[in-house]
């Protein structure tokens, strides 16, 4: 079993609907996630980063963090199909600047106009 | 801020050459360095974690004299592909987290690698 699982999708969703993404982890010890989102041979971008359990709102997008649950969520409003991508959830330990990330696999997500 | 570039974006070489991918924190220092790999339609692998001025840390598997790493600077790490062969054909991915108690990693854009 994988530390992190992230369904690979695609999620399609008509243009202006929410997208719901989450991932879910096995080890407790985790306390800082971050949501990145990749456009096809670009680089991950980093979209949200929040501490242990609760909601963080930026604009359109809303992280959740549920420690109880071993589940984190993203939740894309207005979706556009510039949200067209593939999104990445990732998470922490310790807030080290050297410590590494375990990643989820990633959820594809396309926006239909 | 906290962007990160790297150079070449893409690269086609012949099989039994060496290709070197440079990766920079433009705006920031960056105390440490990570290079992933990452196949299409998959998620990033973690290859090394390159701290400046010491040797860089392999993950399992990794070739250490196949994919040599170099981080000379705060801004600058490099990933060089030794011998290379077309299965080391790949999306190479460079992150930097800034110096001090932050965990973020800021990826810069890849770099494909065609080995022919």
């Amino acid at each position: 079993q994988k530390e992190v699982e992230q369904d690979p999708g695609p999620l399609s969703v008509p243009e202006g609907a929410i997208v719901s993404l989450n991932c879910t982890y096995s080890n407790s010890a985790f306390q800082y996630f971050m949501w990145y989102r990749q456009y096809s041979r670009k680089g991950p971008e980093l979209l949200m980063y929040t501490y242990s359990s609760g909601n963080k709102e930026d604009g359109r997008f809303t992280a959740q963090v549920d420690k109880s649950s071993k589940y984190i969520s993203l939740f894309i409003r207005d979706s556009q199909p510039s949200d067209s991508a593939t999104y990445l959830c990732a998470m922490s330990r310790i807030k080290a600047a050297g410590n590494k990330l375990t990643f989820g696999g990633g959820t594809r997500v396309l926006v239909k106009p | 801020g906290a962007v990160v570039s790297q150079h070449p974006s893409w690269v086609i070489c012949k099989s039994g050459t060496s290709v070197k991918i440079e990766c920079r924190s433009l705006d920031f220092q960056a105390t440490t360095m990570f290079w992933y790999r990452q196949f299409p339609k998959q998620s990033l692998m973690l290859m090394a974690t390159s701290n400046e001025g010491s040797k860089a840390t392999y993950e399992q598997g990794v070739e250490k004299d196949k994919f040599l790493i170099n981080h000379a600077s705060l801004t600058l790490s490099t990933l060089t592909v030794t011998s290379a062969h077309p299965e080391d054909s790949s999306f190479y991915i460079c992150s930097a987290t800034r110096t001090g108690t932050y965990n973020e990693q800021f990826f810069g854009p890849g770099t494909r690698l065609t080995v022919l």
